[in-house]
């Protein structure tokens, strides 16, 4: 399995403003993933990352607001830009742990409040 | 459209009590299937997977899942449930996509143990 690590763990931010979330694993993945997961909701795919090509976004989601880079096979990050209080939620990454395994393992996941 | 059933929002057992959660899906083809645990304030961990084969799937700290393709259904058991078992369950499908797979998660059911 693949160990998937997230910085910040948690964070408080002022409206208007952006945070950068860090998402690294232990292993080389060719796919990773980020969620969000409001309160007391299930998880909801914001877009797939692909290492050398533009990330692929999920209906609801746009680049301007959640950009997402993936400079290499290990890393990726994810920026809530422009926060509004409607923000605070978890986000997680994921990455596949074996190519063809079809199996995704979850980081620890970002705490974010928007004030 | 793809989509998992979690009918059950809460449950609570008794400790030492067998349970059951349900799950049931929608997809046209043979689906991959998961069931996460999310413990509070943790990320998600993979408790089992069924991809094919043997229908009854052996998990980790004592779970298994059933898949029924008549009933289109993946409910998760476990003979005697421990206090440690309290968290929130997740019913996955994976959708394949490029080299890996899309995850779409249930809503969730929430676990309470009764002393």
């Amino acid at each position: 399995s693949a160990v998937i690590s997230q910085k910040p763990s948690r964070d408080i931010c002022q409206r208007g403003t952006s945070l950068t979330i860090q998402c690294q694993v232990d292993s080389q993945v060719t796919m990773m993933f980020w969620y969000r997961q409001q309160p007391g909701q299930s998880l909801t795919l914001i877009a797939t990352a692909n290492q050398g090509s533009e990330a692929t976004y999920e209906s609801g989601f746009v680049i301007d607001k959640f950009p997402i880079s993936r400079p290499n096979l290990t890393f990726s990050t994810l920026t809530v830009s422009n926060m509004s209080p409607e923000d605070s939620s978890i986000y997680l990454c994921s990455g596949e742990g074996q190519v063809g395994t079809e199996t995704q393992y979850f980081g620890p996941g970002t705490r974010l409040l928007v004030l | 459209a793809q989509s998992v059933t979690q009918p059950d929002i809460h449950i609570t057992v008794s400790e030492g009590a067998s349970l059951e959660l349900r799950c049931n899906y929608s997809y046209g083809a043979t689906p991959y299937l998961f069931w996460y645990v999310q413990s509070p304030g943790q990320g998600l961990q993979l408790l089992l997977k069924y991809f094919s084969g043997d229908t009854l799937v052996q998990g980790i700290k004592g779970f298994e899942a059933e898949f029924k393709r008549s009933q289109s259904s993946f409910n998760l058991r476990k003979p005697s449930v421990h206090w440690s078992d309290a968290a929130e369950y997740f019913c996955a499908v994976g959708v394949p996509y490029s080299s890996a797979s899309k995850i779409i998660f249930g809503s969730g059911t929430r676990l309470s143990i009764r002393p």
